[in-house]
């Protein structure tokens, strides 16, 4: 079966700091996909990333960064030199890739709050 | 171009009232998804439909809830009669084809149901 743990419910930072949001996932697929979307306190989800399971090659954007590690099932996502404005709940999804299948699993999200 | 628009933004209804909830994909996406969130239970998929033809409906949490795609540029999630446990945020999100499960949402209806 699907799923996606995000294990920090919560975390809290010091505006410059760098932080780190983990992601497991779990699927007996060898083809599927994993995301990142972001959820600010205006309420709509934003999409920030995509990875198929065959691109392992790390992301960056910016200040954003993913590492996808398949051997750990895991998918993190950094912030480096955290802000204000990316306080937000972090949300990482999995899909397989089945045809017409655009289903995303999601987890439970992490609420990061960035402090000045 | 116009993001996703849903209305109403706010609702307050009775239990046993009907609730409609609406709406508008982006121009020319393809899919369309509702969802619920609650605290409780995290962002749950309701249903979706491609090129207006629901695809999952798996979802939908009982027969109180039925949603609807009339044509590409419009879509309705009902649910009579509301019950107190259908409060929650609800919503709306398209994607495009071509662009693998990048959706785009709406702004969100808060519901509350007295």
């Amino acid at each position: 079966a699907q799923k996606v743990t995000q294990a920090q419910t919560e975390i809290s930072v010091v505006e410059k700091e760098d932080v780190t949001l983990d992601c497991v996932y779990e699927t007996r697929d060898t083809t599927y996909y994993l995301f990142w979307y972001k959820q600010p306190p205006s309420g709509e989800l934003v999409f920030l990333i995509r990875r198929n399971s065959f691109d392992e090659q790390n992301e960056i954007s910016g200040r954003y960064s993913w590492n996808f590690q398949k051997s750990t099932s895991s998918f993190n996502f950094t912030i480096t030199a955290s802000q204000v404005v990316d306080s937000a709940v972090y949300f990482c999804a999995l899909s397989e890739d089945a045809g017409n299948n655009r289903k995303l699993i999601w987890g439970l999200g992490t609420s990061l709050a960035v402090n000045p | 171009d116009a993001g996703v628009i849903q209305s109403p933004r706010h609702e307050v209804t009775e239990m046993g009232q009907e609730v409609t909830l609406r709406c508008k994909p982006i121009s020319g996406h393809d899919y369309l998804f509702w969802y619920r969130q609650t605290m409780m239970r995290g962002l749950e998929l309701l249903i979706y439909f491609n090129n207006n033809v629901p695809i999952d409906d798996s979802g939908m949490p009982e027969d109180r809830f039925s949603a609807k795609m009339p044509n590409a540029s419009f879509s309705t999630l009902k649910i009579q009669p509301s019950e107190p446990r259908d409060s929650a945020v609800y919503f709306c999100a398209s994607s495009f084809q071509e662009t693998y499960n990048e959706q785009f949402f709406g702004p969100g209806t808060r519901l509350t149901v007295l």
